[in-house]
């Protein structure tokens, strides 16, 4: 089992539509997981942290399900400017280095 | 934003020829990172340097070779690369270690490094 997985995609959606990625992990002791953003040929930066509980941003909310090792993004009312990959980065332990990314959620907001 | 800069944008190279790859950061981190970002594959962490100490080297083949001359400046050296090495490598800092919700990597916007 791949250590982060998710759906490649693409997500064609229409504008104001909602959309969810979901991405699961296969490493239990996972401490900390976040939610990057990649505009095409630019480099990745932070969207949002997912905290235990779940915590939102305005349009975007972030979901953790420790039992079934996966995180989620809801994005509402989506916007053009939204168009890019996502990424589901996990942080496996205290300590380590190695954060775990994912390969990437693709999203196209069409008009 | 120019809190993390790379140089140069793009590098095409041949696979006898040695370049180096830069990285700056005005954030006052103190660790800084190269990544390497290859098509359909996620982000490989190469070297990882705290407080200019190389801390974590991922198994990455001797033809790269990073070098940190202070916690501002990351470097690394290429030198008889193969055509697979082609890809985004980025640079990127951080305040400290991952730990927690609230750790961050700030990104550069990378090197796209083609060789021929």
């Amino acid at each position: 089992r791949k250590e982060v997985e998710q759906d490649p995609g693409p997500f064609n959606v229409p504008e104001g539509a909602t959309v969810a990625f979901n991405c699961t992990y296969s490493n239990s002791a996972s401490q900390s997981f976040f939610w990057y953003r990649q505009d095409c040929r630019k480099e990745p930066k932070l969207l949002m942290s997912v905290y235990s509980s779940g915590n939102e941003d305005g349009r975007f909310t972030a979901q953790l399900n420790r039992a079934s090792q996966y995180i989620s993004l809801l994005i509402r009312d989506s916007k053009l400017s939204d168009s890019a990959t996502y990424l589901c980065v996990v942080n496996p332990g205290a300590g380590s280095y190695q954060l775990t990314f994912g390969k990437g959620t693709k999203l196209s907001v069409i008009p | 934003e120019t809190g993390v800069t790379q140089t140069p944008r793009h590098l095409v190279m041949g696979m006898t020829n040695k370049k180096s790859l830069k990285c700056e950061q005005h954030l006052g981190h103190n660790a800084m990172y190269w990544y390497k970002q290859s098509a359909k594959k996620p982000l490989e962490l190469m070297f990882v340097y705290n407080f200019k100490e190389q801390t974590e080297n991922n198994s990455v083949p001797s033809r790269f070779s990073p070098e940190c001359p202070n916690s501002s400046h990351l470097f690394l050296h290429l030198h008889t690369l193969q055509p697979e090495d082609s890809a985004l490598y980025l640079c990127a800092s951080s305040q400290e270690l991952p730990e927690g919700v609230r750790f961050t990597l700030h990104f550069g916007n990378g090197t796209r490094l083609t060789v021929t």
